[in-house]
């Protein structure tokens, strides 16, 4: 079975301020991650995802996710936030070859303030 | 092209009452998922549904939730005898089904369930 961290519920952040959203995951099996994002009233976006390869992971609007495996976390960064990065953010993982239902962390709002 | 599509949008239902919830998927996507938002359990997986083999229900919470997908396509998710409980965002996922693509999800706007 896998379970999903999310530490923060909530992050306020100032407009071209940087962000870090984090996201801890336990698992007994290989796991593939995700960022997905759902902005207001809209549906559920993937952000980013590690599959294989550099564990440096980037989407286009300039957020990126580092998979750290020893300590089994995939942390959301970016620079510098714009008014429309609010959102809320969700973290979560699938098993590797297993029928790739995700399993989500709570969501992380991110409110970005003028 | 077009996206996953569920309807209706919105559904009230007194208490004890059947619902249906309906996804169509993205034309070619072999895979279907099922999952629900709610406030208190925050996104839970209900059912997988992957080509023909047998779906993957380790998700559904109670019998009174059952899922079919007819011709490999269109899903129906029916809840037998709401309970209030049951009010949430019910949102359909639909992926390639094999490679790496597989992995990658892409979800409907989901139908918003209150329960009276």
């Amino acid at each position: 079975a896998q379970s999903v961290t999310q530490l923060d519920s909530q992050v306020p952040v100032f407009e071209e301020a940087p962000v870090e959203l984090r996201c801890n995951y336990s698992s007994s099996v290989s796991v593939y991650l995700f960022w997905y994002v759902q902005y207001p009233n809209q549906g559920l976006q993937l952000l980013l995802k590690y599959l294989s390869g550099s564990t440096l992971v980037e989407s286009i609007n300039g957020f990126e996710a580092e998979f750290n495996k020893s300590q089994t976390s995939f942390h959301l960064r970016k620079p510098s936030v714009h008014i429309s990065d609010t959102a809320e953010y969700f973290c979560a993982v699938s098993p590797k070859g297993a029928g790739n239902m995700l399993t989500f962390g709570g969501g992380t709002r991110l409110m970005v303030k003028p | 092209g077009a996206g996953v599509s569920q309807s209706p949008s919105n559904k009230v239902t007194e208490k004890g009452k059947d619902v249906e919830l309906r996804c169509d998927p993205i034309s070619g996507h072999t895979a279907l998922y099922w999952y629900r938002q709610s406030l208190g359990q925050g996104l839970e997986f209900l059912i997988y549904f992957q080509g023909n083999s047998a779906p993957d229900k380790s998700g559904l919470p109670s019998d009174r939730f059952s899922a079919e997908r007819t011709g490999g396509s269109v899903s129906t998710l029916t809840i037998q005898r709401t309970q209030q409980e049951d009010s949430a965002v019910y949102l359909c996922a639909s992926s390639p089904g094999t490679g790496l693509g597989a992995y990658e999800q892409y979800f409907g706007p989901g139908t918003r369930l209150t329960v009276t």
